[in-house]
This record gives C-alpha cells, structure tokens and sequence, in this order.
C-alpha cells in the first residue's frame, strides 16, 4: 500500500476565510511533505515534517501553518489568502526524510 | 540549489513509437527518481534508480543512472495512449529536486 490521501480534492475559498488541508498516510512513514504546484511546473517544496517536528520550511508566507498532529497526520491551515496562492497542493511521504516519496491526488485551491 | 535540466520540454509522437528523455544536473545525486503526473492527479512514482549505472525496468519503462551520478534517462517503448501526461525527473540528496517536465502527447 502506498497511498497518501489528500481531503478536499477541490476547495474554493475566499480572500477572509479559514481552510485546512488534510493529508494521511498509514504506510509508517516518518517523514511528511507540503509541496505547491502551479500550472506546467514542477511541484515545490513548501514544508517539510521529520518524526513529526517541522524541520524545513521554504520561507512560505505565514498564511500558510503547517500542522502534524501525529506520525500520520498532516494538515495545512490557510488563512488571508491571495488570489496568486491559487495552485494544486501536493502532500507526499517518506519512510524516512530524503528518500523516495510518494505523493497523494492533491487538493486544487482557487482563492476568490 | 542544484539545477535540473530535463529534456525535452515536450514530445508529441504516434502509438507505437519509443520515447526518450533525460535530466542532467549541475551537481551529483545519491537517488534519481521518474514520475508520471496526469491532469488533475499527483505524481506517480515509477522508477527509482540509487546506484550509479544501474538500469531498471518496470514494464515498457526503462531508465538508467549515469555514470557520473549527474544524469538520467527514461525511455518507454511502443508508447499508447495512456502513456500521455508530464513526466518529472527527481534528484534525491537529502532534498528533492524536480526537472522541469517533459509532456507527452501521443496520437493514436
């Protein structure tokens, strides 16, 4: 099993509200990804979860506030965002940080 | 950081013919890494290549890691429709690096 499960798949939210992305694993991995993936590019890389304690965050603005709970667990609270933020949210894990990751559907976010 | 550079930025080929394309880097990596990504989908990992000169196949997919650990390959065979979607390479060294992509459309 090398599922990663992202909730919502879409969420359309506007500029005053407050969202949270959602992502889970049961495969034991220890380590959790944010990534952001605009239109034809590549995805990059917003935060980074190791054994659940933030230990990369890729100067993200402070709209976005990551959240792991648990081994996991992996939210992405939103708040104030702009319209530019819209773009596909990848969440993605890995038995341990750096090696191979394995990446959910993703929620597509547009910010009104 | 390092920089990926995979080519070609985009295929457009018929059913059946064989596809290549490759990523080079500035920099070694331990890990190379391929995925397929569809619209609308995340990437889906299909190869991961960690010794340099290693060749590995998963069905019609073949890729391989350079020598010099800078650079890799993917190759697919008799291409079919379903194979249409943006391929990544992925560098691995603590951090992981995308390529820019290369999209594949195939016609049938």
């Amino acid at each position: 099993d090398t599922e990663v499960t992202q909730t919502p798949k879409h969420l359309v939210m506007g500029m005053t509200n407050k969202k949270s992305l959602k992502c889970e694993q049961h495969m034991g991995h220890r380590a959790m990804y944010w990534y952001k993936q605009k239109a034809k590019k590549p995805p990059e890389l917003m935060f980074v979860y190791s054994y659940e304690k933030l230990s990369i965050n890729e100067s993200v603005p402070s709209r976005f506030s990551p959240e792991c709970p648990n081994s996991s667990l992996l939210n992405l609270h939103l708040h104030a965002l702009q319209p530019e933020d819209s773009a596909l949210y990848l969440c993605a894990s890995s038995q341990v940080y750096g090696q191979r990751a394995f990446f959910g559907q993703g929620t597509r976010l547009t910010v009104v | 950081g390092q920089q990926l550079n995979q080519s070609p930025q985009s295929m457009f080929i018929q059913e059946g013919e064989d596809v290549s394309m490759n990523c080079t880097s500035s920099s070694i990596f331990n890990t190379w890494l391929w995925y397929k990504q569809e619209p609308g989908e995340g990437p889906v990992l299909l190869i991961a290549l960690y010794k340099a000169g290693e060749l590995t196949s998963n069905g019609r997919l073949t890729a391989q890691f350079g020598i010099t650990r800078k650079d890799s390959f993917l190759n697919i065979s008799a291409s079919i429709p379903s194979d249409v979607g943006i391929y990544f390479c992925a560098g691995l060294d603590g951090d992981m690096r995308f390529g820019a992509g290369t999209r594949l459309t195939v016609k049938p």
